[in-house]
């Protein structure tokens, strides 16, 4: 069955950055896209980009550009997600989420909360 | 960017009610559009795509329609485990966007 596990619970201060893990089974990894969608505490869902497992392309939205990185490991089947310059506003769950049918979001990870303070 | 706008932001219902959410698009786009249920400290899980096809594993009681601007989600008899959050999601373009949210609570 297709499973996404992610990386555990982070803690960071205000201007470090945060590296998080998602591995990937159960399906084919280079065969389809993997989002990461990102949620602060007590809001709904924000779209942080893609990246394409198989030729290493990504797409992010606009408030993350030049903050954030995607990159992937297709030994192990792992997808990563970094973001730099970190601030109280980036306190949330981070969440990877297969790109499935008509790019529908078709299965998710378990989600990683960070948290960021001083 | 395609703003999503989902209707109304929460309800009450008792089980067995029929239960519609609506999501209007800030433009018009072919079916790429999705629903989700989240329950508290979980994932997201997709219940619908492409407007109203049902995702693998969930309840005929879920359906939806639409096309256009304007898309609606169902519950046909509201069950003990559907009281959630729902969002809609358009995923035509980049970036992909949710509608705010539908909290369903227990009447």
């Amino acid at each position: 069955q297709v499973q996404l596990v992610q990386s555990g619970a982070e803690v960071k201060k205000p201007g470090a950055s945060v590296k998080v893990s998602c591995k990937a089974s159960g399906y084919s990894f280079t065969g389809y896209y993997i989002n990461w969608v990102r949620q602060a505490p007590g809001q709904g869902l924000e779209w942080m980009g893609w990246i394409n497992p198989h030729s290493g392309s990504t797409v992010f939205a606009q408030s993350f550009q030049g903050r954030v990185a995607v990159t992937r490991d297709t030994s192990t089947a792992t997808v990563y997600l970094e973001v730099s310059r970190l601030t109280s506003d980036d306190t949330g769950v981070y969440y990877c989420a297969r790109r499935g049918e008509r790019a529908a979001i078709d299965f998710w990870g378990q989600g990683t909360l960070v948290t960021v303070s001083s | 960017d395609i703003q999503m706008t989902q209707s109304p932001s929460s309800l009450s219902a008792s089980v067995g009610d029929r239960v519609t959410i609506t999501c209007r698009a800030s433009q018009t786009f072919y079916n790429y559009l999705n629903w989700y249920q989240q329950k508290p400290g979980k994932a997201p899980k997709l219940l619908i795509y492409s407007a109203s096809s049902l995702h693998i594993g969930v309840p005929s009681r879920f359906s939806g329609s639409g096309s256009g601007t304007d898309f609606t989600l169902t519950i046909s008899s509201l069950q003990p485990e559907d009281f959630a959050t729902y969002y809609c999601q358009q995923s035509y373009s980049t970036p992909l966007t949710f509608g705010g949210g539908t909290k369903v609570e227990i009447k």
